[in-house]
C-alpha cells in the first residue's frame, strides 16, 4: 500500500525555470492538496481539489499551477521559479470531497532555487 | 475565516517530564480538531482527532488532547516523554469553506527530548 507518493524528493532549480513536482494516491481519494513548509510558518495551503476536473485556490497559490485530470495524480507546477519558492512541498490526500477526516501526507520535494 | 495559534515554537525537555503544547483556533462553525506529528525529515502522520463527544481524546503513543470550547482549546498533552518524541508538533483545525472542509494548520512547535 503506497499511500501518497512524491516525485521527486530533491531538487535544485535556477531561478527561471519550470518544474513539476508529482504525486498520487492509490487510496481513491477525492481530495488532495498541496501545502508548502517554511521555517517557523507551518503548513500552508497552495491549491487543493475535491475530485478530477475540480480545483480551487488556497492561501498561498500565486507561482503555482494545478490541474486534475484523474483522481489518483495531483501534480504542481512552477512556471517561472523564483527563490522565494524554495520550500519543502507536501502533497496531501483525504478520502471523500467534503468529509471531515484527517489527510494523509507523502515524504515530501525538498525545492531549491538557486 | 479560521486561524490556529500555537503558542510554544520550541520546547526542550529531559526524558520522563510532562509535556503540554497549547493550540487555540479561531472558527465560528462547528469545529474538528486534529494534531499531526512530523518526526525528523519524515511526514506528517495523525496523532489524534476530535470530532465530537468525549472532549478528552487518546491518541497514539501516549498523547491526549483535551477539547476546551470555551476557551477554543486543543491542547496536547503527555505524561512523560521520550527521547523518541523528539519531533515537530502541529495542530489543525477543519473549518468549512464552499461546502468542503479545508484544514488549517498552526506554526507548529518544535519539540526536543534530551536523553
Amino acid at each position: 500500500n503506497a499511500g501518497v507518493t512524491q516525485t521527486p524528493k530533491f531538487q535544485v532549480l535556477k531561478t527561471g525555470q519550470s518544474m513539476t513536482l508529482q504525486c498520487a494516491q492509490d487510496m481513491n481519494h477525492e481530495y488532495m492538496s498541496w501545502y508548502r513548509q517554511d521555517p517557523g510558518m507551518g503548513l500552508r495551503l497552495i491549491h487543493y481539489s475535491v475530485g478530477a476536473g475540480i480545483t480551487d485556490q488556497g492561501e498561498v497559490p500565486n507561482g503555482y499551477n494545478v490541474s486534475r485530470s484523474t483522481t489518483e495524480d495531483f501534480p504542481l507546477r512552477l512556471l517561472s521559479a523564483a527563490p522565494s519558492q524554495t520550500s519543502v512541498y507536501f502533497c496531501a490526500s483525504r478520502t471523500g470531497a467534503y468529509s471531515n477526516q484527517p489527510q494523509h501526507f507523502g515524504d515530501g520535494t525538498r525545492l531549491s532555487i538557486l | 475565516a479560521q486561524s490556529v495559534s500555537q503558542h510554544n515554537h520550541h520546547v526542550i525537555l529531559s526524558e520522563a517530564a510532562s509535556l503540554e503544547l497549547g493550540c487555540n483556533y479561531s472558527y465560528g462553525g462547528t469545529v474538528n480538531l486534529f494534531w499531526y506529528v512530523q518526526y525528523p525529515g519524515q511526514h506528517l502522520q495523525l496523532l489524534l482527532k476530535y470530532f465530537s463527544g468525549d472532549p478528552l481524546v487518546k491518541g497514539i503513543k501516549g498523547f491526549e488532547a483535551e477539547f476546551i470550547k470555551s476557551k477554543f482549546s486543543f491542547n496536547l498533552r503527555k505524561p512523560s516523554v521520550q527521547w523518541s518524541d523528539t519531533a515537530e508538533y502541529f495542530c489543525a483545525v477543519n473549518g468549512k469553506t464552499g461546502g468542503s472542509y479545508i484544514p488549517t494548520f498552526g506554526r507548529g512547535t518544535s519539540l526536543i527530548v534530551h536523553p
